[in-house]
């Protein structure tokens, strides 16, 4: 079945660095779209990208993705303590359910 | 209105007992989910609704048991849970199940003593 795999598995960056994950993937996609999670909280949607697109930005969010490779990358810009988090990319598979990878844990240092 | 509403958010409760975990969201969506995520692992899908009427059953126990009264709302009705059922239960909701943009509500911690 189809699953996204993120890494790395975890990242600690200094604040106001970049924070970059990648999630690849195994079948081919309609899209992928990546959430946030705090710690033990319910997910929050970020950002969906198409598989017809290569690359959409949403505020400091940037994500590209490789169709040819299978693979997305996501990048925080000027990373804040706030952005702390779990970091969850999720696909499609052939039953049109969504499939959530393993997560990149995100710890911002102060 | 583009939250989805998860009631308790927390729950205790024993092996014998019966309790039912509540999802709401008025954003006229007519898929909506169930997710099991137990700690720093992913969501696991465990249920599927689509107009109201289960699609997909991740081979999950028959102790679960969703319920979808309308479109609004979904349920899932728990009896002779298993301490490793201890979990956070997620429900999401879409506005169906061809649109990928996924609404999570904040999850009921469930503890099983």
């Amino acid at each position: 079945s189809q699953q996204g795999e993120e890494d790395p598995q975890a990242l600690s960056i200094q604040e106001g660095e970049n924070a970059t994950m990648n999630c690849s993937y195994k079948t081919s996609i309609n899209n992928l779209q990546w959430y946030r999670q705090n710690s033990g909280r319910g997910l929050v949607h970020l950002i969906l990208i198409r598989s017809n697109e290569r690359e959409k930005h949403s505020g400091r969010l940037r994500v590209t993705l490789d169709t040819s490779k299978k693979s997305s990358s996501l990048l925080i810009t000027a990373s804040r303590a706030a952005d702390t988090a779990s970091y969850f990319c999720a696909t499609e598979d052939r039953d049109d359910k969504i499939i959530f990878g393993k997560g990149t844990r995100l710890h911002i240092l102060p | 209105d583009t939250e989805v509403t998860q009631t308790p958010k927390h729950l205790v409760m024993g092996m014998t007992n019966k309790k039912s975990l509540k999802c709401e969201q008025h954003m006229g969506h007519r898929a909506m989910y169930w997710y099991k995520q137990k700690a720093k692992k992913p969501p696991e899908l465990m249920f599927v609704y689509s107009y109201e009427k289960l699609s997909i059953n991740e081979s999950v126990p028959s102790r679960f048991s969703p319920e979808c009264p309308n479109s609004s709302l979904l349920n899932l009705h728990l009896h002779a849970l298993q301490p490793e059922d201890s979990a956070l239960y997620l429900c999401a909701s879409s506005r169906s199940r061809d649109t990928y943009e996924a609404f999570f509500g904040q999850g009921t911690r469930l503890t099983v003593v």
